[in-house]
């Protein structure tokens, strides 16, 4: 099966512009998650999409972040207006279910390294 | 809130064996959960324990211990290509059920 696709790869914007990320999730996978690591630091949770609806949006920065999912398959994450600490990679990963026990991880795709400038 | 401690960085010899700590201050996940990412790559799921204990794939163990809040992976017979970022990781219960990330170590395995 394909894995998780990411587009760009790489973007580079000024401060003050916008720019979207896209993700395709692997098909048939009801789970969407978005993530950001920062400077080399921890990979941190933006939020999580069950199919079209957004589950848990509890670490997306500021207002100046939208996700969307259109019709529960492939999500976009827009900023807008881009910020010099926007800069990161941001990753995608999706997941079949939420089981309540067990975790057989989540498959992520290669990530957007996003430099704001 | 949680949080998931590890190393910085480590350094290791080629063939030799090495462990990355993971301590955690959380309650409430079903389990430890580890990955591995190259730089500029994919973070991939390496091993998950879902009970206290060790668990072995290969060249690669992870163990945890509940009433330690501590958990850690073993990678023995060390080669260049493990040269990585490794991630502990756990699955909140209840809620939304979301992965947190440790903070990461960066593994350097020199010849």
């Amino acid at each position: 099966e394909a894995g998780v696709t990411q587009f760009p790869s790489h973007s580079v914007i000024e401060k003050g512009q916008t720019v979207t990320l896209r993700c395709d999730p692997i098909s048939g996978h009801d789970n969407l998650y978005w993530y950001r690591r920062v400077m080399g630091k921890e990979i941190k949770f933006l939020l999580h999409f069950v199919k079209e609806s957004k589950q848990d949006e509890s670490g997306m920065p500021n207002n100046r972040f939208l996700a969307e999912r259109t019709g529960g398959t492939y999500s976009t994450l827009k900023v807008q207006p881009a910020e010099l600490e926007d800069s990161g990679v941001y990753f995608c990963a999706s997941s079949r279910g939420t089981g309540a026990r067990g975790d057989y991880g989540y498959t992520f795709g290669s990530g957007t390294r996003l430099t704001v400038v | 809130g949680q949080s998931l401690e590890q190393p910085s960085e480590v350094t290791a010899v080629e063939g030799a064996i090495v462990q990355i700590n993971c301590t955690y201050q959380t309650s409430g996940f079903y389990g430890l959960s580890w990955y591995q990412q190259h730089d500029g790559g994919a973070p991939t799921f390496l091993s998950y324990n879902a009970l206290d204990g060790l668990e072995e794939t290969g060249r690669f163990s992870s163990f945890l211990s509940r009433s330690d809040s501590y958990g850690y992976l073993l990678l023995q017979e060390l080669q260049m290509k493990d040269s990585a970022s490794y991630f502990c990781a756990v699955r909140l219960s209840g809620g939304y059920q979301k992965v947190t990330f440790g903070t990461g170590t960066k593994l350097q395995v020199i010849p």
